[in-house]
Parts: C-alpha cells; sequence; structure tokens
C-alpha cells in the first residue's frame, strides 16, 4: 500500500517554457504532500509543503512565483515550474503523509531537464 | 532545528561482510528517525523507521538500525552484504511534525 505516483518521469524542455510535475497518491488519501529537489548526487532539499486546499509553504530561498504548487484534491498535487532555466534542471521528488502518521510515502521522482 | 549527519558519503564492503552505515542526529525533542534507500533514477523506499518503544528497529531486506539516545545515532547495518544492496542510503529525522530532514546520504558498493 501507500503507493505515489509522479507524471511524467522525465521531461526535457526549452528555456522559457513552462512545465508541470503531478503527484498522485494512488491507495490513499495524502493530506499533506511534500515537494523535494534533489541534484546529481546530492540529498533531498525540501522545497515546500502543501496541504489540501491551501497554500503551499515554501521552504527559504524558494521562489513560489517560480515553482508553482497546487494541491486541489487529497490525491493530487501538481508543481509547475514556470518560466524554466537550465539551472532549474534536476531531480524532483513527491511525497505524500496521511496524517495518521508522520510516515511520508515517496514517489519515483521526475528527472527535469531545460535545454 | 534537527540535523542528521552521516559519516562517509562512500562505503565500499565486500560482498557478503557486514554492512555499517553511520547516522548521528540533532533534535531538540525526541525523534522520529528513518532510514531510506535509492536505486538510480529512482524515488526513495523507507527501509525502517524508529518512532517509539524498541530501540533496535528491524526494516525490509535484512537490514536493521539501533537508536541510541546517549550517543545521538542510528546506524544502519547489514549482517551480509548482497550485490543487490549497493545503491544511495540516507538517514533522516523528523521532530514528530511534518518536515523530514535528510542527510547527504552514503553511496554503498558492494565489491564482489
Amino acid at each position: 500500500g501507500a503507493v505515489v505516483s509522479q507524471h511524467p518521469s522525465w521531461v526535457i524542455c526549452k528555456s522559457g517554457t513552462s512545465v508541470k510535475i503531478e503527484c498522485r497518491s494512488l491507495d490513499f488519501q495524502a493530506t499533506t504532500m511534500f515537494w523535494y529537489r534533489q541534484f546529481p548526487k546530492q540529498s533531498l532539499m525540501l522545497m515546500a509543503t502543501s496541504n489540501e486546499g491551501s497554500k503551499a509553504t515554501y521552504e527559504q530561498g524558494v521562489e513560489k512565483d517560480k515553482f508553482l504548487i497546487n494541491h486541489a484534491s487529497l490525491t493530487l498535487s501538481t508543481l509547475t515550474v514556470t518560466s524554466a532555466h537550465p539551472e532549474d534542471s534536476s531531480f524532483y521528488i513527491c511525497s505524500g503523509e496521511t496524517g495518521a502518521s508522520y510516515e511520508q510515502y515517496f514517489g519515483p521522482g521526475t528527472r527535469l531537464t531545460v535545454t | 532545528a534537527q540535523s542528521v549527519t552521516q559519516l562517509g558519503s562512500h562505503v565500499s564492503v565486500s560482498e557478503g561482510a557486514l554492512v555499517l552505515l553511520r547516522c548521528n542526529y540533532s533534535s531538540s525533542v525526541p525523534p522520529y528517525l528513518f532510514w531510506y534507500v535509492q536505486y538510480p533514477n529512482q524515488g526513495l523506499q523507507l527501509l525502517l523507521k524508529y518512532t517509539t518503544g524498541a530501540t533496535l528497529v528491524k526494516g525490509i531486506n535484512g537490514f536493521e538500525a539501533e537508536f541510541k539516545k546517549s550517543e545521538t545515532s542510528f546506524h544502519l547495518t547489514k549482517p551480509s552484504a548482497h550485490m543487490s544492496d549497493a545503491a544511495e542510503y540516507f538517514c533522516a529525522v523528523s521532530e514528530r511534525d511534518d518536515k523530514i530532514i535528510f542527510g547527504k546520504g552514503t553511496r554503498l558498493h558492494i565489491l564482489p
């Protein structure tokens, strides 16, 4: 149980365009979802926390106007990278939490490459 | 604020040998502690977690970890390494709230 999916698994986009990444909890309701960014050979850095129906809480240094997060339902959160630049190329991972415990269930990640 | 330190960004062990990945944490409250494994280009898979109760925690794939409050440690062990254990391992801590803070990771190499 507790499966999280991400779509797409990888995406290549041109500089200046926007790209949307979906995160879905397939068999549970995620009251809270998290978005992480992982640079090559580095750890996961929390970007933002979102609760269903509320605005996301962004970590210090993360541009909320660039990384738009929507948590419209208990099973879906989206991350939109707006006006992407090559430095936004990274591995983006989402996770969901049920609220019954503090355990997060992670998606398989999305590899974004901006050319 | 909580933090995690993983000693050794790379660890190499021979197949069949003991695996020991070190993790020390700091936390202002009794923490929740986690070990995750990440295979290339994949997300994270939970190996085991400590919340309360027994300090020796057994996880999947033969891994276990022991919470030692006096040493602020949560080292991960496996008695006998297998080639399939080669991966990146992350220790993480949570102060019983929503946030999980990850260590920098340790890449485990298994030598034939």
